[in-house]
C-alpha cells in the first residue's frame, strides 16, 4: 500500500526567500505523485504533478517539484515566495488508477 | 463553467443521528470521490463513484455510504453520527478512471459538527 509523509507540519519562511516543503512516499511499485494547496476555507487546488517523463515538474504560481526515485521524494519548492503563498500544502500519491493518498499536510508560513 | 458545488456548506448534528451530504461535480466530469478531512490533518478518502456504483473504498465503516445519480452528482450518507465524524468532507470530481488518473477538481467542502 502507498503511503505519503510530509515531514514538517508547518514552515515559516520569510517573504521573498526560497522555500522547499519536504515529501517522502512508500511505495513498491511506480507510482504518480501530486502536490494541492488549500487555501484558507477554500477545497484542494492542484499545483503540479509527476506523471512520467523528466523528473523536474513545474506548476502553478512558481512552483516545481523534483521526483527522486532513488530516495523516493517529491519535494517541492519554490526561488521566492509571496505573502499570498500562506496555505497549507499537501503532498499525494496513487499507483495507476487507485484512489489518491495525500498526506497530512505542511502549513506554510510567510513572515513579513 | 461551474465548478464542484457541495451542500450544505456547515452543519451541526448530534451524537446518533444521521446525515447527508450532496456534491455536484465539475461540468463534464462523471467520476466523484469523497474525502474526510479531520482538524489539522490531509483528506482521508472515503470512496469514489463512477457509473452509478461504488468502485473503490477506504478504510471506513458501513455507516458510510453514498449514491451517484445519472446526472453525475453524488451524495454521502452517514449514520449513527459520533463525535469523530466531526470534520470537513470533501467532494472532488474527475473525468473517467483511467490510468493516469484524471484531475481532482475539489469542492470547498461541507463542515460536520457532531455535538
Amino acid at each position: 500500500a502507498q503511503s505519503v509523509t510530509q515531514l514538517d507540519s508547518q514552515v515559516p519562511v520569510f517573504e521573498e526567500a526560497p522555500v522547499e516543503l519536504r515529501c517522502n512516499y512508500s511505495s513498491s511499485v511506480s507510482v504518480y505523485l501530486f502536490w494541492y494547496v488549500q487555501y484558507p476555507n477554500q477545497g484542494l487546488q492542484l499545483l503540479l504533478k509527476y506523471l512520467s517523463g523528466s523528473t523536474l515538474v513545474k506548476g502553478i504560481n512558481g512552483f516545481e517539484a523534483e521526483f527522486n526515485k532513488s530516495q523516493t521524494s517529491f519535494h517541492l519548492r519554490k526561488p521566492s515566495v509571496h505573502i499570498s503563498d500562506t496555505a497549507e500544502y499537501f503532498c499525494a500519491v496513487c499507483h495507476r488508477d487507485d484512489k489518491i493518498i495525500f498526506g497530512k499536510g505542511t502549513r506554510l508560513h510567510i513572515l513579513p | 463553467d461551474a465548478g464542484v458545488t457541495q451542500s450544505p456548506t456547515h452543519l451541526i448534528k448530534t451524537r446518533g443521528q444521521q446525515v447527508t451530504l450532496r456534491c455536484s461535480p465539475k461540468s463534464g466530469h462523471d467520476t466523484v470521490s469523497w474525502y474526510q478531512q479531520a482538524l489539522g490533518q490531509g483528506p482521508q478518502f472515503i470512496f469514489q463513484y463512477y457509473e452509478e456504483e461504488e468502485r473503490q473504498r477506504g478504510n471506513f465503516p458501513d455507516r458510510f455510504s453514498g449514491h451517484q445519480f445519472p446526472n453525475y452528482s453524488s451524495e454521502l450518507n452517514v449514520n449513527a453520527l459520533l463525535l469523530g465524524d466531526s470534520a470537513l468532507y470533501l467532494c472532488a470530481s474527475s473525468l473517467g478512471t483511467g490510468d493516469p488518473p484524471g484531475e481532482l477538481f475539489f469542492g470547498e467542502g461541507s463542515r460536520l459538527t457532531v455535538l
